[in-house]
C-alpha cells in the first residue's frame, strides 16, 4: 500500500519561499510508471493542480505558478518537495501531494492527507 | 488558461439521478476524469477516461461526454454522495492540466 505524507512549515511569512516535502513510503519513486504531483486547495475553494514531475526530473508546471515554483525529486530519500516563492496571503492553502499514473496523468490514485500552509506575518 | 466550467451545485432527492457538467474546448480531444471529495478528505477518483469506474466505486456512478461537455451521472443518488465533485482534465498541449471549479452535490 502506497502512503504519501506531507510535512513543512504550517506558518510561512510573507514574501519567503514556502517548502514542503512529500514522503513516500509502500513504492519505489523511481521505478518509473508515475508522476508524482501537488495539488492545493484555497479554503473553502477548489483544486488547483500545481505541476508533476517525473523520476528523471522532468516537469510539467501550471502556467499561472511555473514563475515561482520548483518542483524537485530526491530518488535516494524517496521524497518529492515543492517550492513556491514570494509568497502571498493568496497562496494560504491545503497542500496535498498525490501520484499519478504516467500513461494517464489525470488519474491520481494516492494522495497525501493534505497539510494546510497559512501565509501570515 | 485553460478552463472547465461546472455549475456550482446540484441538488436531488434520494434516489434521483445527479448529473454535473463539465465542459471545456479541449474535451473532444482530452478524457475528463472525475473526483469526489467529501469534507476534510483528499479527493477519490469516480470515473476516469470518459466512462470507466475504478474497483470499488458504486456502479450507480457513471460518466459520458459529447464534444466539449462531459457529464458525471450518479443514478439513484444516496446521502453519502453528498459531495464536492470535479472535473479535471487537460489543455490541448496535453501538459497543463485543470480542474472544474467543483460542483457541490447535495441530497436531501
Amino acid at each position: 500500500q502506497v502512503q504519501l505524507q506531507e510535512s513543512g512549515p504550517g506558518l510561512v511569512k510573507p514574501s519567503q519561499t514556502l517548502s514542503l516535502t512529500c514522503t513516500v513510503s509502500g513504492g519505489s519513486i523511481s521505478s518509473g510508471g508515475y508522476y508524482w504531483s501537488w495539488i492545493r486547495q484555497h479554503p473553502g475553494k477548489g483544486l488547483e493542480w500545481i505541476g508533476y514531475i517525473y523520476y528523471s526530473g522532468s516537469t510539467y508546471y501550471n502556467p499561472s505558478l511555473k514563475s515561482r515554483v520548483t518542483i524537485s525529486v530526491d530518488t535516494s530519500k524517496n521524497q518529492f518537495s515543492l517550492k513556491l516563492s514570494s509568497v502571498t496571503a493568496a497562496d494560504t492553502a491545503v497542500y496535498y501531494c498525490a501520484r499519478v499514473f504516467l500513461l494517464q496523468p489525470g488519474l491520481f490514485d494516492y494522495w497525501g492527507q493534505g497539510t494546510l500552509v497559512t501565509v501570515s506575518s | 488558461s485553460y478552463e472547465l466550467t461546472q455549475p456550482p451545485s446540484v441538488s436531488v432527492s434520494p434516489g434521483q439521478t445527479a448529473r454535473i457538467t463539465c465542459s471545456g474546448d479541449a474535451l473532444p480531444k482530452k478524457y475528463p476524469y472525475w473526483y469526489q471529495q467529501k469534507s476534510g478528505q483528499a479527493p477519490v477518483l469516480v470515473i476516469y477516461e470518459d466512462s470507466k469506474r475504478p474497483s470499488g466505486i458504486p456502479e450507480r456512478f457513471s460518466g459520458s461526454s459529447s464534444g466539449t461537455m462531459a457529464t458525471l451521472t450518479i443514478s439513484g443518488a444516496q446521502v453519502e454522495d453528498e459531495a464536492d465533485y470535479y472535473c479535471y482534465s487537460t489543455d490541448s498541449s496535453g501538459n497543463h492540466w485543470v480542474f472544474g471549479g467543483g460542483t457541490k452535490l447535495t441530497v436531501l
